[in-house]
């Protein structure tokens, strides 16, 4: 089944305990992109990646990192998580051909930070 | 910024009605996709309208594009209890070299009572 994997679903944790977000998609996607959701903000671009090795900012990058050793992951690191990155995580990832194709997302990860 | 803004925020109607979102953006796209999330889940694509179409159809959507009002509505026909769901609009800015990056606005919920 096509589909893009987060891990882990749910997370709370402590102020500038470093955490990694997974992101996985099985459909040889060559673009993938971190999101994040607020409320009465909508959903917007932390990072995204056209192909392995090739990242670059959204719209929020402060605070997070990424990486893209491999097509297939694009996990999104948070080095010292603050409680403004409380949030709901959406990784999506889409065929990337010069042309915008429709985007699947994962299942999201919330996200607390105390 | 926000580039989409769909309106209204949310709307409920009954099973069987049409129900009619629309969403306004300021730039010049390259596309316009609308999206579909249900609570706590990842959004699932509908459908994609490029700037050169100004009406599209997919099962009981119609999705409808005014590049020259930056407007496009998205009218979902003889609804069900199952289309109870947030509804966003995302646009790839026409100057966005890529092509890939998604720009949302901030959804509008839709409630369809049994």
């Amino acid at each position: 089944e096509a589909q893009v994997t987060q891990n882990p679903r749910y997370l709370i944790t402590v102020t500038g305990k470093k955490l990694t977000v997974t992101c996985s998609q099985n459909m040889n996607h060559e673009y993938m992109s971190w999101y994040r959701q607020d409320p009465g903000l909508g959903l917007r671009q932390i990072y995204y990646s056209m192909n392995v090795e090739v990242t670059d900012k959204g719209d929020v990058p402060e605070g997070y990192k990424v990486s893209r050793k491999e097509k297939r992951n694009f996990p999104l690191i948070l080095e010292s998580p603050s409680p403004n990155q409380t949030s709901l995580y959406f990784c999506a990832s889409s065929k990337n051909r010069g042309s915008p194709y429709e985007q699947y997302f994962g299942p999201g990860t919330r996200l607390t930070v105390t | 910024s926000q580039q989409g803004e769909e309106d209204p925020q949310a709307l409920s109607i009954q099973e069987g009605e049409n129900a009619t979102m629309n969403c306004s953006y300021k730039t010049s796209i390259n596309n316009l996709q609308w999206y579909r999330q249900n609570s706590g889940r990842g959004l699932v694509h509908l459908i994609l309208i490029r700037s050169n179409e100004r009406e599209k159809h997919s099962g009981r959507l119609r999705v409808t594009l005014d590049t020259s009002k930056k407007s496009s509505s998205l009218l979902i026909t003889a609804s069900r209890a199952a289309d109870t769901a947030s509804y966003f609009c995302a646009t790839v800015d026409v100057l966005e070299a890529s092509g890939s990056r998604l720009t949302f606005g901030e959804g509008t919920q839709l409630t369809v009572n049994p």
